[in-house]
């Protein structure tokens, strides 16, 4: 079993339409979160950072944080053609730099 | 503030024969990292290093791959020889220190093994 779980997808919606992407991990040492997007061949840039549990905003993104299921999730409101992209969660433990990645999901949006 | 930068962008070789991929990290960042990204995938890292000093290189393959970052500065990942199976992205990354969680990613170096 992997430490972190991805639906690769490929997801495909409708341009401003909410959407939501998901990541399942085992390791409950995990204590910080975050969505990273990749576009094609590009590296990955860091879009949100979560420690421990809970929900964060910023703009139209949201990240949610739910330990006791581990599982965490990442929304996106208003959704454009230009967040068509692959998006990677990746989780590491306190005190270390390690971080772990799911398989990544491609999401297109289409106008 | 320029971003990190890595060379070649592409590389082809045939396997057995080897290959070395170079970065120049974001100026300022002590921490410094290599990951493999097989299509498909998640990056899974390779191998990190604080200044000059390596921290984890429990998932670098030692018996083919190889690493150094002389200085503190830049770095190089060599593997030798290659297999069908190193065909990937290989991805470095900084940071600036133990303590920054954002990692800052190059665009990374495509290897195909024929």
């Amino acid at each position: 079993q992997k430490e972190v779980e991805q639906d690769p997808g490929p997801l495909s919606v409708p341009e401003g339409a909410i959407v939501s992407l998901n990541c399942t991990y085992s390791n409950s040492a995990f204590q910080y979160f975050m969505w990273y997007r990749q576009y094609s061949r590009k590296g990955p840039e860091l879009l949100m950072y979560t420690y421990s549990s809970g929900n964060k905003e910023d703009g139209r993104f949201t990240a949610q944080v739910d330990k006791s299921s581990k599982y965490i999730s990442l929304f996106i409101r208003d959704s454009q053609p230009s967040d068509s992209a692959t998006y990677l969660c990746a989780m590491r433990v306190q005190g270390a730099q390690k971080l772990v990645f799911g398989q990544g999901t491609r999401l297109t949006i289409n106008p | 503030e320029a971003g990190v930068a890595q060379s070649p962008r592409y590389k082809i070789i045939e396997k057995r024969q080897s290959v070395a991929f170079w970065c120049n990290p974001i100026s300022g960042h002590a921490t410094l990292y290599w990951y493999q990204q097989i299509l498909g995938q998640g990056p899974k890292l390779l191998i990190q290093f604080q200044n000059n000093g390596v921290v984890d290189d429990s998932q670098l393959p030692k018996d083919r791959f190889s690493a150094e970052r002389l200085k503190g500065v830049d770095s190089t990942l060599k593997i030798q020889p290659a297999k069908l199976e190193d065909s990937a992205v290989y991805l470095c990354a900084s940071s600036s220190g133990l303590s920054s969680y954002e990692q800052y990613f190059g665009p990374g170096t495509r290897l195909t093994v024929t």
